[in-house]
C-alpha cells in the first residue's frame, strides 16, 4: 500500500515563526500535493510539484512556499506564520500526472498558530 | 475555472438504508474526470469512485455508484445499505489539466454524513 506520512499530527506555533511541514511517500510517485482544509470551504490547493525541485502555484500559495529536493519528501514553508494561517494541512501524491490517477492522502497536520 | 458545489452539508442516514449525496460542477472543459473522497473520523482521506466524462455507463464500486448526468453537470454518490463506517466528510473533486505536465483537482466543500444505528 501508498505510505504518505506527515511529521506531525499536532503543531502550535506563535505568530512570526517559520514553520516547516514534511511530507513523505513511500512508493516513488512524480507528483506531490499540499492543500489547506478548513471547515466550509472544503481542500484548497496551496502548491504542487511534479517533479524534484519542480514546482507551481496552487490556488493560495500567498504566505506559503515549497521544497523538493528529494523525490519522495515535499515540505510546506511558512515563512511567518500568522493566525489566519491556523488550519488542517494535507499533503498527497501522485503515481504520475495522469488525470485519473488516485491522490493518496497523508493524516494531515492540525496547525494552530498563536 | 472549474467550481465544485456540494448543496448538502450534512446529512445522516439510517443503517442499512440508502442515501444520496449531490454534486455539481461548472466546467467548459470536455474531457475530465470526477471523483469521489472520503474522509473517515481522525483518519486519512481516500477515493471511493471515479468517473470519466467520456463514458455514458455510470462507475460502480460495491456499494457506492454514482449518477453521471453531462449534460445537467451532476455527479451524484449514491450508498446503498449504509454501515456504520460510513461515517464520514464525502468531497466530491473535478480534475482539470493544469498545463504543467501534472494536474490539479478541484474540490467541492463537502457533505458531512452520519450513519445512525
Amino acid at each position: 500500500d501508498v505510505k504518505v506520512t506527515q511529521s506531525s499530527r499536532y503543531l502550535v506555533k506563535r505568530t512570526g515563526e517559520k514553520v516547516f511541514l514534511e511530507c513523505v511517500q513511500d512508493m516513488d510517485h512524480e507528483n506531490m500535493f499540499w492543500y489547506r482544509q478548513d471547515p466550509g470551504l472544503g481542500l484548497r490547493l496551496i502548491y504542487f510539484s511534479y517533479d524534484v525541485k519542480m514546482k507551481e502555484k496552487g490556488d493560495i500559495p500567498e504566505g506559503y512556499s515549497v521544497s523538493r529536493e528529494k523525490k519522495e519528501r515535499f515540505s510546506l514553508i511558512l515563512e511567518s506564520a500568522s493566525t489566519n494561517q491556523t488550519s488542517m494541512y494535507l499533503c498527497a501524491s501522485t503515481l504520475t500526472g495522469h488525470t485519473t490517477d488516485t491522490q493518496y492522502f497523508g493524516p494531515g497536520t492540525r496547525l494552530t498558530v498563536l | 475555472a472549474q467550481t465544485v458545489t456540494q448543496s448538502q452539508p450534512e446529512m445522516s442516514v439510517q443503517e442499512a438504508e440508502t442515501v444520496t449525496l449531490s454534486c455539481t460542477y461548472d466546467t467548459s472543459e470536455s474531457n475530465y474526470y470526477l471523483f469521489w473522497y472520503k474522509q473517515p473520523p481522525s483518519r486519512q482521506m481516500i477515493l471511493v469512485i471515479r468517473q470519466e466524462a467520456y463514458k455514458q455507463q455510470n462507475a460502480t464500486e460495491n456499494r457506492f455508484s454514482v449518477n453521471f448526468q453531462k449534460a445537467a453537470k451532476s455527479f451524484s454518490l449514491k450508498i446503498s445499505d449504509s454501515q456504520l463506517g460510513d461515517t464520514a466528510m464525502y468531497f466530491c473533486a473535478f480534475t482539470g489539466y493544469s498545463g504543467a505536465g501534472s494536474y490539479q483537482l478541484t474540490f467541492g466543500k463537502g457533505t458531512k454524513l452520519s450513519v445512525i444505528p
